[in-house]
């Protein structure tokens, strides 16, 4: 199955500056890359993902990149904002035929500090 | 268009007891996953449903089990409760398009499980 190691586990940064959260994985049949942020006492909620045919979408002040060759892909925020403060988990998808499961790398706790 | 929605969204029992919790998936969804959140053991997959069918299931116990009705909603019970079970328990639903084509889950806010 499908194995999904995410680094750092928590990351605190300064109002404006950039956070990078990196996720690794070990299925090369993966092709789709979600990425959720979790408020305290919320669902985790979809902010971007990326299919294996591209390797960067960016949506405003958030972007992923995905190297397939060495299975890791890439969160980036830019410009980060106090409400960008949260817990964020990168997955993917264990492949098997008519079935679908992600599996969830463990979370990295981002503080934004004004 | 109404996101995810769970119910009860907090939740006290003992030992020993069972708990049925129910999800209301997007309209349209026809796929319906559960995960069980821990500090511990993070985001880990419980069972899918589609269309009636469990097509895919986790490394839980047989306490843990599931079914889905027509109209797509879901429910899932926890048989013996365990101290040990106490956790988030997230629904998800997607929009499956036939040929396997991955599609985003979407998640509810989750039912926040205690027990004693």
């Amino acid at each position: 199955g499908e194995n999904v190691e995410q680094h750092p586990s928590t990351l605190s940064v300064q109002e404006g500056d950039s956070a990078v959260i990196k996720c690794t994985y070990s299925d090369s049949a993966s092709n789709y890359f979600p990425w959720y942020k979790q408020e305290l006492g919320k669902g985790p909620q979809l902010i971007i993902d990326i299919r294996s045919n591209v390797g960067e979408k960016k949506d405003q002040r958030i972007a992923v990149t995905l190297n397939k060759t060495a299975k890791h892909f890439s969160l980036h925020i830019t410009e980060t904002q106090p409400e960008d403060s949260a817990v964020y988990f990168c997955a993917a998808p264990t492949s098997g035929a008519g079935s679908y499961q992600l599996t969830f790398g463990k979370g990295t706790k981002l503080s934004v500090i004004p | 268009k109404a996101g995810v929605t769970q119910t009860p969204r907090y939740l006290i029992k003992t030992r020993g007891q069972q708990v049925t919790l129910s999800c209301s998936p997007i309209s349209g969804h026809r796929s319906v996953s559960w995960y069980q959140q821990t500090p511990g053991q993070g985001l880990q997959f419980l069972f899918e449903y589609f269309s009636e069918t469990q097509r895919n299931k986790g490394n839980f116990p047989g306490r843990f089990s599931g079914r889905q009705f027509s109209n797509s909603r879901s429910e899932m019970n926890v048989s013996t409760l365990e101290l040990g079970d106490s956790a988030l328990y997230l629904c998800a639903s997607s929009l499956w398009i036939s040929g396997g084509a991955k599609e985003t889950q979407y998640f509810g806010p989750g039912t926040r499980l205690l027990v004693l």
